[in-house]
């Protein structure tokens, strides 16, 4: 199977901020990548897909790149409600695996 | 609104099994693939398996392959995760999860993104 790890795994940071997540896929996947943003007792929500697309109603500050095995998330300024953890997720052909995720926290 | 809603905590014994709901609301179940997804305290997240509620076909996690069984009413636009043979190891959250933009070909599957979540339900298994 296709493993998926995330570097790091914990970060701290203060508000406005440039935060960059990386994330690795053990081979090619293409741009099938996900980010998802979680926040203590809620489920995961989609930020960005297809690797760099932005999903619907996500704000700008986000981006994604990357394709092939290697993907990055930024966060161009960090504000107060980001203080979560990301996971990255391929979803090319099963098992749809996460990266093991990436918490950001306060500095 | 578009929405996953599930039902709610179980607790259970080991050996026991366990059936979690899964109710599409403001979209047709059968539209969409959908997923299970679980995350043991403090842990990261886990894929356990799609259902096309369309067709009824299924792929599990090899994890999980000869416990769960996933299922599908879609007269009532729900979808169904049971998990058998329940240890301590299976106390988790559990979320459905729809995926858009799927195809399959030569028996693998590609999605564009998993975009809506349920709730997430609680699972505890404990003697």
């Amino acid at each position: 199977d296709i493993q998926m790890t995330q570097s790091p795994s914990s970060l701290s940071a203060s508000v406005g901020d440039r935060v960059t997540i990386t994330c690795r896929a053990s081979q090619n996947i293409g741009n099938y990548l996900n980010w998802h943003q979680q926040k203590p007792g809620r489920a995961p929500k989609l930020l960005i897909y297809s690797a760099s697309s932005l999903q619907s109603g996500v704000p700008s500050r986000f981006s994604g790149s990357g394709s092939g095995t290697d993907f990055t998330l930024t966060i161009s300024s960090l504000q107060p409600e980001d203080f979560a953890t990301y996971y990255c997720q391929r979803s090319s052909g099963a098992p749809f695996t996460f990266g093991p995720g990436t918490k950001v926290d306060i500095k | 609104q578009v929405q996953l809603v599930q039902s709610g905590a179980e607790v259970k014994k080991p050996g026991a099994s366990v059936k979690v709901s899964c109710k599409a609301s403001g979209y047709t179940l059968t539209g969409y693939y959908l997923h299970w997804v679980r995350q043991a305290p403090g842990d990261g997240l886990e894929w356990m398996g799609w259902l096309n509620p369309n067709s009824g076909d299924t792929k599990y996690a090899q994890n999980f392959e000869g416990r769960v069984t996933m299922t599908r009413d879609t007269s009532i636009n729900t979808a169904y995760m049971e998990l058998s043979r329940l240890t301590s190891d299976d106390t988790a959250l559990y979320y459905c999860a729809r995926s858009r933009g799927g195809y399959c070909t030569g028996g693998r599957c590609f999605f564009e993104a998993f975009d809506i979540w349920g709730q997430g339900t609680m699972v505890t298994v404990s003697s």
